[in-house]
């Protein structure tokens, strides 16, 4: 079964410096695909980035990049230069491959993210 | 484009009384997904239709939940006998296809069971 697993419950950190949130996964499949999600204050659920299994490249988009280290299963997210309003919560989450009888989405337990001016 | 709309934004329901929930997805998204959230459960999986088939619904407590998905721009779900411990707040998401593709998510509805 896969399960995903984010170690840190909460993050502080001052604007304009770059934070960096933990996430580690397990899977059977060989193939998979990694996602970071965040959550507002209004609970709106926001898609960030993705890394998909067998790509050896980093993903990066806009100030969000991700150090994806296969052979740890471990797919971290960074953020550079925060500002006041990336604080919420970061949500990691995995889906499978090749299992196409499911789409099931399966999400860490979040890391709340403050960032302090 | 609008995003995923889910009405209603907040219910409060009596115990034992049904309460029905509504997905809009993104056009032309063809998998439609129900999560539920909670503070002791986190986000938790339901049930997932594809071109409006029910595909997995290993995550729906099999008495009192149900959904449909009775056209391609509709999805419901509904709870019936409603209990406190059903309180959370329901997500719904679309994605446009199978397997790897993105999930983008409503604001969800929060219900209230008292």
């Amino acid at each position: 079964a896969q399960k995903v697993t984010q170690t840190q419950t909460s993050i502080s950190v001052v604007e304009k410096t770059t934070v960096t949130m933990d996430c580690v996964y397990e899977t059977r499949d060989s193939s998979y695909f990694l996602f970071w999600y965040k959550q507002t204050a209004s609970g709106e659920i926001v898609f960030l980035i993705r890394q998909d299994s067998y790509k050896k490249e980093n993903a990066t988009v806009g100030h969000y990049s991700l150090n994806f280290q296969k052979p740890k299963s471990s797919i971290g997210l960074i953020i550079t230069a925060t500002q006041i309003e990336d604080s919420a919560v970061y949500f990691c989450a995995m889906r499978e491959a090749y299992n196409t009888n499911t789409g099931k989405l399966t999400f860490g337990d979040g890391t709340v993210l403050t960032v302090k001016p | 484009n609008a995003g995923v709309i889910q009405t209603p934004r907040h219910k409060v329901t009596g115990k034992g009384q049904e309460a029905t929930l509504w997905c809009e997805p993104i056009s032309g998204h063809s998998a439609v997904f129900w999560y539920r959230q909670t503070i002791v459960q986190g986000l938790e999986f339901l049930t997932y239709f594809r071109n409006q088939a029910p595909i997995d619904d290993s995550g729906m407590p099999k008495e009192r939940f149900s959904a449909q998905m009775p056209n391609q721009s509709h999805s419901t779900l509904k709870i019936q006998s409603t209990q406190p411990q059903d309180s959370a707040v329901y997500l719904c998401a679309s994605s446009p296809g199978t397997s790897g593709n993105t999930l983008y998510f409503g604001e969800g509805s929060r219900l209230i069971v008292v």
